[in-house]
């Protein structure tokens, strides 16, 4: 069966400092892949997707970039951490020819 | 991606039927209807989703118009367990992206 793991489950960086999130699916290949931001009460905010390694579409402007090194891994980044980049993000994958998502647990950043 | 329209919040007493509306009036012929919920500090989890009929699982039933501008959701007993948010999004087999609005917070009291 297809798992996806998400990974640190909690992190608080200083402004100014990287940030480097992991996420890897397992037991799938080629997915789609997204990375989510959720402020708080607020609904999912689509950030980034990748539809092959190596190929990645933004759908924000914004301090953070996402890369596909590997099929099914999909790194989310920042070089400087700004305060607004507080929220909890969250990973998710899609079969090529469906469109059911499965997400990952996501990771609160806190960014002080 | 069709845009969807959901009431922020709901209240259900606990073991009756939790209704969720949803209004899709822009979907197009290809774009199914899918439901995930959110429980607090956790990734969606998938719920039902269709195309024009309805649709039943373990989880929920999936009501949608003939005319396929809205649907409801409906949970036959609510359990505490499922307070949550609730998303509806509309998306097409050909899509990529999913996009996710606000959805209702439903709150099951005892």
């Amino acid at each position: 069966s297809q798992t996806i793991h998400q990974w640190p489950a909690t992190l608080v960086q200083p402004v100014g400092s990287p940030l480097s999130l992991e996420c890897t699916v397992e037991g799938t290949s080629n997915p789609n892949l997204y990375w989510y931001r959720q402020a708080a009460g607020r609904g999912l905010q689509l950030l980034f997707y990748s539809v092959g390694i190596g190929q990645i579409s933004s759908e924000v402007p914004q301090n953070l970039s996402a890369s596909r090194p590997q099929d099914r891994q999909f790194i989310l980044s920042s070089k400087k951490l700004l305060l607004s980049d507080s929220g909890f993000y969250l990973c998710a994958w899609t079969p090529g020819a469906t469109t059911e998502a499965f997400f990952g647990q996501g990771t609160r950043l806190t960014v002080v | 991606d069709a845009k969807t329209t959901q009431p922020p919040s709901m209240d259900c007493a606990e073991g009756r039927a939790a209704n969720l509306p949803c209004n899709h009036s822009t979907i197009s012929g290809n774009e199914y209807v899918y439901w995930y919920r959110q429980i607090h500090s956790q990734g969606p989890q998938y719920i039902i989703h269709g195309l024009k009929n309805n649709e039943t699982n373990e989880m929920a039933s999936l009501i949608i118009t003939e005319d396929r501008k809205s649907s409801t959701l409906i949970l036959p007993h609510a359990t505490l367990r499922d307070t949550a948010v609730y998303y509806c999004i509309v998306r097409g087999t050909g899509g990529f992206k999913t996009i996710f609005g606000a959805g209702t917070r439903l709150f099951v009291k005892a």
